[in-house]
Protein backbone atom coordinates (compact mmCIF):
# COMPACT_ATOMS: atom_id res chain seq x y z
CA UNK A 1 0.00 0.00 0.00
CA UNK A 2 1.55 3.56 -0.96
CA UNK A 3 1.93 5.58 2.36
CA UNK A 4 2.65 9.34 1.95
CA UNK A 5 3.37 10.77 5.31
CA UNK A 6 3.81 14.95 5.66
CA UNK A 7 5.19 16.50 8.94
CA UNK A 8 6.87 19.80 9.82
CA UNK A 9 4.14 22.24 9.72
CA UNK A 10 3.02 24.79 12.20
CA UNK A 11 3.27 28.31 12.69
CA UNK A 12 5.63 30.47 11.30
CA UNK A 13 6.38 34.17 11.37
CA UNK A 14 5.84 36.15 8.22
CA UNK A 15 9.74 36.34 6.70
CA UNK A 16 10.54 32.79 8.17
CA UNK A 17 11.57 29.61 7.09
CA UNK A 18 10.30 25.79 7.33
CA UNK A 19 10.89 22.28 6.20
CA UNK A 20 8.08 19.95 5.48
CA UNK A 21 9.29 16.08 5.43
CA UNK A 22 7.52 13.32 3.22
CA UNK A 23 7.98 9.99 4.39
CA UNK A 24 7.14 7.39 1.31
CA UNK A 25 6.32 4.03 1.40
CA UNK A 26 4.60 1.34 -0.89
CA UNK A 27 6.28 2.19 -4.17
CA UNK A 28 10.56 2.36 -5.33
CA UNK A 29 10.62 5.70 -3.92
CA UNK A 30 14.23 5.67 -6.38
CA UNK A 31 12.11 6.07 -9.42
CA UNK A 32 9.12 8.44 -8.36
CA UNK A 33 8.59 11.66 -9.79
CA UNK A 34 7.59 13.66 -6.62
CA UNK A 35 5.53 17.09 -6.51
CA UNK A 36 3.84 19.34 -3.18
CA UNK A 37 0.80 20.95 -4.08
CA UNK A 38 -0.80 23.08 -1.49
CA UNK A 39 -4.29 24.31 -0.59
CA UNK A 40 -5.22 27.49 0.88
CA UNK A 41 -7.82 27.67 3.33
CA UNK A 42 -11.11 27.26 1.33
CA UNK A 43 -9.62 27.63 -2.27
CA UNK A 44 -8.66 25.44 -4.83
CA UNK A 45 -5.31 23.07 -5.10
CA UNK A 46 -2.27 24.81 -6.62
CA UNK A 47 1.12 22.82 -7.39
CA UNK A 48 4.33 24.07 -5.90
CA UNK A 49 6.73 22.23 -7.22
CA UNK A 50 8.36 18.70 -8.41
CA UNK A 51 11.71 16.56 -8.40
CA UNK A 52 12.34 14.13 -10.83
CA UNK A 53 13.79 11.06 -9.61
CA UNK A 54 17.75 10.75 -9.83
CA UNK A 55 17.94 8.83 -12.58
CA UNK A 56 16.48 12.03 -14.65
CA UNK A 57 19.02 14.24 -12.65
CA UNK A 58 16.68 15.23 -10.24
CA UNK A 59 16.05 17.79 -12.06
CA UNK A 60 13.48 20.58 -10.13
CA UNK A 61 10.64 22.59 -11.36
CA UNK A 62 8.73 25.44 -9.03
CA UNK A 63 6.08 27.63 -9.56
CA UNK A 64 6.18 31.27 -10.12
CA UNK A 65 4.74 32.22 -6.54
CA UNK A 66 6.82 30.16 -4.90
CA UNK A 67 10.19 30.18 -7.18
CA UNK A 68 13.15 31.35 -5.57
CA UNK A 69 11.69 31.04 -2.17
CA UNK A 70 11.61 27.16 -2.13
CA UNK A 71 14.00 24.10 -2.53
CA UNK A 72 12.78 20.59 -2.90
CA UNK A 73 15.16 17.76 -2.42
CA UNK A 74 14.98 14.05 -1.72
CA UNK A 75 16.98 11.61 -0.21
CA UNK A 76 16.32 8.12 -1.60
CA UNK A 77 18.53 6.28 0.99
CA UNK A 78 15.59 7.37 3.37
CA UNK A 79 12.50 7.25 1.19
CA UNK A 80 11.99 11.00 2.51
CA UNK A 81 10.65 14.25 0.51
CA UNK A 82 11.74 17.49 1.67
CA UNK A 83 10.44 21.23 0.99
CA UNK A 84 12.13 23.91 2.50
CA UNK A 85 10.56 27.13 2.09
CA UNK A 86 11.75 30.30 3.18
CA UNK A 87 10.96 33.95 3.37
CA UNK A 88 7.39 32.92 3.90
CA UNK A 89 4.19 35.13 2.98
CA UNK A 90 0.68 35.27 4.72
CA UNK A 91 -0.07 33.94 1.62
CA UNK A 92 1.77 30.95 1.96
CA UNK A 93 -0.77 29.71 4.62
CA UNK A 94 -1.85 26.01 3.28
CA UNK A 95 -2.27 22.67 3.77
CA UNK A 96 0.61 21.52 1.71
CA UNK A 97 0.07 17.95 0.42
CA UNK A 98 3.30 15.70 -0.94
CA UNK A 99 2.40 13.38 -4.14
CA UNK A 100 3.80 10.90 -6.10
CA UNK A 101 3.89 9.05 -9.63
CA UNK A 102 2.58 12.34 -11.41
CA UNK A 103 -0.10 13.05 -8.72
CA UNK A 104 -1.68 9.54 -7.96
CA UNK A 105 -0.86 9.54 -5.15
CA UNK A 106 -1.32 11.99 -2.33
CA UNK A 107 -0.33 11.94 1.32
CA UNK A 108 -2.87 13.29 4.18
CA UNK A 109 -1.13 16.90 4.26
CA UNK A 110 0.15 19.31 6.82
CA UNK A 111 -1.13 23.02 7.54
CA UNK A 112 1.67 25.85 7.30
CA UNK A 113 0.23 29.06 8.95
CA UNK A 114 2.36 31.99 8.47
CA UNK A 115 0.69 34.95 10.82
CA UNK A 116 2.37 37.56 13.10
CA UNK B 1 -7.66 32.95 -11.58
CA UNK B 2 -6.96 28.90 -12.32
CA UNK B 3 -5.50 28.07 -15.79
CA UNK B 4 -7.79 25.51 -16.29
CA UNK B 5 -11.33 26.80 -16.32
CA UNK B 6 -13.98 24.76 -14.74
CA UNK B 7 -18.10 25.80 -13.26
CA UNK B 8 -18.17 26.33 -9.96
CA UNK B 9 -20.89 24.52 -9.56
CA UNK B 10 -22.64 21.34 -11.00
CA UNK B 11 -25.71 19.78 -9.04
CA UNK B 12 -28.61 17.16 -10.09
CA UNK B 13 -30.74 14.81 -9.08
CA UNK B 14 -29.99 10.77 -7.61
CA UNK B 15 -29.45 8.76 -10.64
CA UNK B 16 -28.58 11.22 -13.37
CA UNK B 17 -25.80 11.98 -15.36
CA UNK B 18 -23.90 15.06 -14.77
CA UNK B 19 -20.79 16.15 -16.63
CA UNK B 20 -17.93 18.80 -15.32
CA UNK B 21 -16.37 20.96 -18.24
CA UNK B 22 -12.37 21.77 -17.96
CA UNK B 23 -10.88 24.32 -20.37
CA UNK B 24 -7.10 24.97 -21.34
CA UNK B 25 -4.95 25.57 -24.01
CA UNK B 26 -2.71 24.06 -26.28
CA UNK B 27 -0.39 24.31 -24.07
CA UNK B 28 -1.63 22.29 -21.34
CA UNK B 29 -5.07 20.57 -22.25
CA UNK B 30 -4.08 20.38 -26.18
CA UNK B 31 -0.77 18.49 -25.36
CA UNK B 32 -0.74 16.72 -22.36
CA UNK B 33 -2.76 14.08 -20.62
CA UNK B 34 -5.42 15.31 -17.95
CA UNK B 35 -6.16 13.88 -14.36
CA UNK B 36 -9.20 14.61 -12.51
CA UNK B 37 -9.09 14.58 -8.20
CA UNK B 38 -12.38 14.22 -5.75
CA UNK B 39 -11.75 15.76 -2.81
CA UNK B 40 -14.18 15.50 0.62
CA UNK B 41 -14.10 17.91 3.18
CA UNK B 42 -11.09 18.07 5.00
CA UNK B 43 -9.67 15.20 3.35
CA UNK B 44 -6.64 14.93 0.85
CA UNK B 45 -7.57 15.22 -3.17
CA UNK B 46 -8.09 11.67 -4.61
CA UNK B 47 -7.41 10.55 -7.88
CA UNK B 48 -10.37 9.72 -10.37
CA UNK B 49 -9.37 9.51 -13.62
CA UNK B 50 -5.73 9.49 -15.30
CA UNK B 51 -4.22 9.95 -19.17
CA UNK B 52 -7.64 11.36 -19.92
CA UNK B 53 -9.99 8.61 -19.37
CA UNK B 54 -8.08 5.46 -17.30
CA UNK B 55 -9.98 4.76 -14.10
CA UNK B 56 -7.34 3.63 -11.04
CA UNK B 57 -8.03 0.35 -8.88
CA UNK B 58 -10.87 1.29 -6.62
CA UNK B 59 -12.48 4.05 -8.72
CA UNK B 60 -16.43 3.50 -9.65
CA UNK B 61 -17.08 2.88 -13.11
CA UNK B 62 -20.08 5.50 -13.28
CA UNK B 63 -16.71 7.76 -13.53
CA UNK B 64 -15.70 8.65 -17.17
CA UNK B 65 -13.09 10.97 -18.74
CA UNK B 66 -12.87 12.47 -21.88
CA UNK B 67 -10.97 15.29 -23.83
CA UNK B 68 -11.36 16.77 -27.44
CA UNK B 69 -8.70 19.24 -28.26
CA UNK B 70 -7.81 21.47 -25.27
CA UNK B 71 -11.33 20.96 -23.32
CA UNK B 72 -11.87 17.63 -20.93
CA UNK B 73 -14.73 16.47 -19.21
CA UNK B 74 -15.68 14.51 -16.47
CA UNK B 75 -18.91 12.51 -16.49
CA UNK B 76 -20.59 11.14 -13.48
CA UNK B 77 -23.26 8.47 -14.86
CA UNK B 78 -26.00 7.30 -12.26
CA UNK B 79 -25.10 10.00 -9.86
CA UNK B 80 -25.19 9.10 -5.81
CA UNK B 81 -25.36 11.23 -2.64
CA UNK B 82 -21.63 9.98 -1.82
CA UNK B 83 -20.53 11.93 -4.85
CA UNK B 84 -21.34 14.90 -3.19
CA UNK B 85 -17.33 16.28 -2.92
CA UNK B 86 -15.22 19.06 -4.94
CA UNK B 87 -13.73 17.65 -8.43
CA UNK B 88 -10.60 19.34 -9.97
CA UNK B 89 -8.17 18.45 -13.27
CA UNK B 90 -5.21 19.15 -13.51
CA UNK B 91 -2.64 19.07 -17.02
CA UNK B 92 1.54 19.66 -17.08
CA UNK B 93 1.60 22.82 -19.02
CA UNK B 94 4.55 23.22 -21.34
CA UNK B 95 4.56 26.66 -21.08
CA UNK B 96 4.72 27.04 -17.67
CA UNK B 97 6.52 24.21 -17.11
CA UNK B 98 4.22 23.22 -14.12
CA UNK B 99 1.29 21.21 -13.37
CA UNK B 100 -2.07 23.66 -13.28
CA UNK B 101 -5.04 22.64 -11.95
CA UNK B 102 -8.82 24.01 -12.40
CA UNK B 103 -10.48 26.28 -10.02
CA UNK B 104 -12.63 23.02 -8.76
CA UNK B 105 -16.33 22.32 -9.09
CA UNK B 106 -18.30 21.61 -6.89
CA UNK B 107 -20.98 18.35 -7.13
CA UNK B 108 -24.44 18.63 -5.11
CA UNK B 109 -26.91 16.13 -5.01
CA UNK B 110 -30.23 17.60 -4.81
Amino acid sequence: EVQLVESGGGLVKPGGSLRLSCAASGFTFTNAWMSWVRQAPGEGLEWVGRIKSKGDGATTNYAAPVKGRITISRDDSKNMLYLQMRSLKVEDTAVYYCTARDMGYWGQGTLVTVSS
Amino acid sequence: QSVLTQPPSVSGTPGQRVTISCSGSNSNIGGNTVNWYQQFPGTAPKLLIYSDNLRPSGAPDRFSGSKSGASASLAISGLQSEDEADYYCAAWDDSLIGYVFGGGTKVTVL
